[in-house]
């Protein structure tokens, strides 16, 4: 079946530090990939996606790419603030519908 | 515009008893999900519900049980409690259930089950 794996946090980086989440999955054909993000006490929140292979996701200084070759969609941040804090999830949809399957999930903690 | 609100927060309950967590989905969407999300992992699809029946469904047994009412909202139902049913238990809706349909997530109930 599909599967999602992430790096294991907590991942510590001082503020204006470079963020990189690796996320690899497992899945036939050409499913689409999500990045979503947790704040402490918030529901998940969609950060970015790509729905095709070298199709590049960005939003808010975020960016993931598509990579078939390798099943991977890592997430990078080129300089990290504290607000960036959160709980960090790779996610993949496979076949009919909008049903996700997620990773185990990474904590960032960026101190100042 | 109130996004997807989830009640209660917080529950606490014994093995064996039973639960009824809510969902109300944001405005304008008419398809809920629910994820169960344990401790330090990630979510877990349980059930989809799109005109008031459960069309799709993740590996987890007969006690988790769901209703979608006529005006959209939710209840996930989970009969004779374990102490692994403890978990962050989270309401997604969307407008419809296609692959390019965005979820929006509520809040949560955190489940404690003792």
């Amino acid at each position: 079946g599909n599967s999602v794996t992430q790096m294991e946090g907590p991942v510590t980086l001082s503020e204006e530090a470079f963020l990189t989440i690796n996320c690899t999955y497992t899945a036939t054909g050409y499913p689409s990939l999500f990045w979503y993000v947790q704040y402490p006490g918030e529901g998940l929140q969609l950060l970015l996606k790509a729905t095709k292979a070298d199709d590049k996701g960005s939003n808010k200084g975020f960016e993931a790419t598509y990579r078939k070759e390798t099943t991977s969609f890592h997430l990078e941040k080129g300089s990290v603030q504290v607000s960036d804090s959160a709980v960090y999830f790779c996610a993949l949809h496979k076949a009919a519908g909008n049903k996700l399957t997620f990773g185990g999930g990474t904590r960032v903690l960026v101190k100042p | 515009d109130a996004g997807v609100t989830q009640s209660p927060t917080h529950l606490i309950k014994t093995r064996g008893q039973q639960v009824t967590l809510r969902c109300s989905p944001k405005s304008g969407h008419d398809t809920v999900s629910w994820y169960q999300q344990a401790l330090g992992q990630g979510p877990q699809f349980i059930f989809q519900y799109y005109e008031e029946e459960e069309r799709q469904r993740g590996n987890f047994p007969d006690r988790f049980s769901g209703h979608q009412f006529p005006n959209y909202s939710s209840e996930l139902n989970v009969n004779a409690l374990l102490l692994g049913d403890s978990a962050l238990y989270l309401c997604a809706s969307s407008l419809g259930y296609r692959e390019d349909e965005k979820l929006f997530f509520g809040s949560g109930t955190q489940l404690s089950v003792l």
